[in-house]
């Protein structure tokens, strides 16, 4: 879906780095989301964001911090990367409606840390 | 904790034939059930949802049933054609929270 956008796509750094993982979107959606895909462990969340001044913890959120600097844009920062952060991670965008929360997700940002 | 299983992990089959994939869900909250078809190297793209007040969706290929009694809910794909080869993930869902299956790969034999 081109309405939600992630920078890099591909990106190599080595221990210790800091890094930081940005997403856009243009839906208009206020609930943001940061996911990690390993295979054969599926999606799981890292932070997500109900709006500019709400941020929350998902179930993996040691070692990765995030800001929500407008309504479209979400970024993800690794303060010091270490090899098992190697990942494929997804942004998401929701549109919660009639009680239930559909999200669409950006391309991926393959990180590797060497 | 909560989580949502999913099988299998791996299905091969002839072009033409049926799939089905099968999960189950443990959290009795969970309301809205999305199925995602992730292709080699791409995001993950809603295919087919189901809410909890209703009990099956289709959508000309592919149909969703689910049992909320039993805490389990298909997806199935008849006709199979090369381009339905992909992993394809389950959620579960209670407003904000997902939680993913772990995903199966398709792989559709011409």
């Amino acid at each position: 879906d081109a309405d939600v956008t992630q920078t890099p796509r591909n990106r190599i750094t080595k221990t210790g780095k800091r890094i930081m993982l940005e997403c856009s979107q243009t839906k208009g959606h206020d609930r943001m989301y940061w996911y990690r895909q390993d295979p054969g462990l599926g999606l799981r969340l890292i932070y997500y964001s109900f709006d500019v001044k709400d941020i929350n913890k998902g179930e993996i959120s040691d070692g990765y911090s995030v800001s929500r600097q407008a309504q479209a844009k979400f970024s993800l920062s690794l303060e010091s990367a270490i090899p098992n952060q190697t990942a494929l991670y997804f942004c998401a965008t929701s549109d919660f409606r009639g009680n239930t929360d559909t999200q669409y997700f950006g391309p991926g940002t393959r990180l590797t840390v060497l | 904790g909560e989580n949502v299983e999913q099988h299998p992990s791996t299905l091969s089959v002839q072009e033409g034939d049926s799939a089905v994939i099968k999960c189950t869900y443990s959290d009795s909250a969970s309301n809205y059930f999305p199925w995602y078809k992730q292709e080699l190297g791409k995001r993950p793209q809603l295919i087919i949802d189901i809410r909890s007040n209703v009990g099956e969706k289709k959508d000309q290929r592919i149909a969703v049933t689910l049992n909320k009694t039993a805490k389990h809910f298909s997806l199935h794909i008849t006709e199979t054609q090369p381009e339905d080869s992909a992993v394809y993930f389950c959620a579960a869902s209670e407003a904000y929270k997902y939680i993913f299956g772990t995903g199966t790969r398709l792989k559709v034999l011409a």
